[in-house]
């Protein structure tokens, strides 16, 4: 099992759609969790992070937390075409300065 | 701040020769990291260092691979010699942790993209 799981994808929205990503992860001693988003050929960019159970709204962007069901997700309000990218989940120990990535969704939101 | 600076950009080299691969941190942090991205394996960590101090370094592939960060504002990663399953994306990211705050944000570089023939 992989540390950090995320589906692949592709998944394609119509503009305007809210667009739900989801990331499990299989280690309990996990304490922060954040969500990158890479467009192509670019670098990572932080647009999320979390480390309590629950939502955390920013803008368009809600990430969820729920640490007993090992699982964080964002939705995306109001796509849009600009949102078009690989969006990442990441995980970091709360002893562990390194982060572990998943493999990313990508997400197509269509105009 | 000029953010993370990586060079070379673009690196095209052939099979055997020495890589080596550049990044400038972000002046004031103190946690540098190196990342290699292929659509096989996705984001993996190969290193990092803490105050100039390698911390962690089980992600290295192989003996090719190789680090260094002789000061705060410049890190080395050299693979010798290079082989056409280096071919990738190399990130190089860097992060504090200012005061009590309970997270701290890596900020990424542009990347260099090998390329072993």
């Amino acid at each position: 099992q992989k540390e950090v799981e995320q589906n692949s994808g592709p998944l394609s929205v119509p503009e305007g759609a809210i667009a739900s990503l989801n990331c499990t992860y299989s280690d309990r001693g996990s304490q922060s969790f954040f969500w990158y988003r890479q467009y192509s050929g670019k670098s990572p960019e932080l647009i999320m992070s979390i480390y309590s159970n629950g939502d955390k709204e920013d803008g368009r962007f809600t990430a969820q937390l729920n640490k007993a069901s090992q699982y964080v997700s964002l939705l995306i309000r109001d796509s849009q075409p600009s949102d078009s990218a690989t969006y990442l989940c990441a995980v970091k120990r709360s002893s562990a300065r390194q982060l572990t990535f998943g493999s990313g969704t990508q997400l197509t939101v269509l105009p | 701040d000029a953010g993370v600076i990586q060079s070379p950009r673009h690196e095209v080299t052939e099979m055997g020769q020495e890589v080596t691969l550049r990044c400038k941190p972000i002046s004031g942090h103190d946690y540098l990291f190196w990342y290699r991205q292929t659509m096989m394996r996705g984001l993996e960590l190969l290193i990092y260092f803490n105050n100039n101090v390698p911390i962690d370094d089980s992600g290295m592939p192989e003996d090719r691979f190789s680090a260094k960060m002789p000061n705060a504002s410049f890190s080395t990663l050299k693979i010798q010699p290079s082989e056409p399953r280096d071919s990738a994306v190399y990130f190089c990211a860097s992060s504090t942790r200012p005061g009590r705050q309970v997270w701290e944000t890596q900020y990424f570089g542009p990347g260099t993209r090998l390329l072993v023939l």
